[in-house]
């Protein structure tokens, strides 16, 4: 079992680019969270989705968007990327006891 | 949002010697939970406190849950250069949210 998969794993975007970071899980969990990470922080919930088609704001979720696409598949979207977003991005599942299971995170640069 | 203190924010000592960290909440916590990250790596759980008062071990690390659930701390025996990384409490208010204290890095000098 992979567990819970990031994709991609390193990205430089310029100003005002969009993309979207993936994440997948094959450990049948309903709950999945985005988190940012910045130098020398802890890590900030920027969106969770507590089931399949549900999504909920967290603490940081100005300049995202975000899609429960099924059970496996939780992304996350920058439509307008700005520097202030540099950050390490982790994804995490969570169990029924509320442990949570981190993917190995997406470094994002933005100029 | 929910506040969390984490202290210290730094912690360097000499393999073989102790280390703690401490989590202070400024309200009553369901449970609490604790997580190491290596650097560079992503963050694993360590444990889950539940219990006011409770006490449970892993080996050379201890956790503890305050009596009024209000706080929580992490203390490793003997640290070993294997224990390098950085230490996170992550209390819980709300079973979908979850919020992290800033994390106790620790370097273990050989």
């Amino acid at each position: 079992n992979a567990g819970v998969t990031q994709t991609p794993k390193f990205q430089v975007l310029k100003t005002g680019q969009s993309m979207t970071l993936q994440c997948a899980q094959d450990m049948n969990h309903n709950s999945m969270y985005w988190y940012r990470q910045d130098p020398g922080m802890g890590l900030r919930l920027i969106y969770y989705s507590a089931s399949e088609g549900t999504t909920d704001k967290g603490e940081v979720p100005n300049g995202y968007n975000v899609s429960r696409l099924n059970k496996r598949e939780f992304s996350l979207r920058l439509e307008s990327a700005a520097p202030s977003q540099t950050s390490v991005y982790f994804c995490a599942t969570r169990t029924g006891m509320a442990t949570q299971y981190f993917g190995p995170g997406t470094r994002l640069l933005v100029l | 949002g929910q506040q969390v203190m984490q202290i210290p924010q730094y912690q360097h000592v000499q393999e073989g010697e102790d280390f703690t960290t401490y989590c202070n909440s400024s309200t009553t916590l369901s449970n609490i939970q604790w997580y190491k990250q290596r650097p560079g790596g992503h963050p694993v759980f360590l444990i889950q406190l539940v219990k006011s008062g409770e006490v449970k071990k892993q080996k050379r690390l201890t956790f503890q849950f305050g009596e009024a659930k209000k706080n929580s701390s992490l203390h490793i025996t003997a640290t070993q250069t294997t224990d390098v990384g950085t230490y996170f409490c992550a209390p819980i208010y709300n079973f979908n949210k979850f919020y992290f204290g800033s994390g106790t890095k620790l370097n273990v000098k050989p």
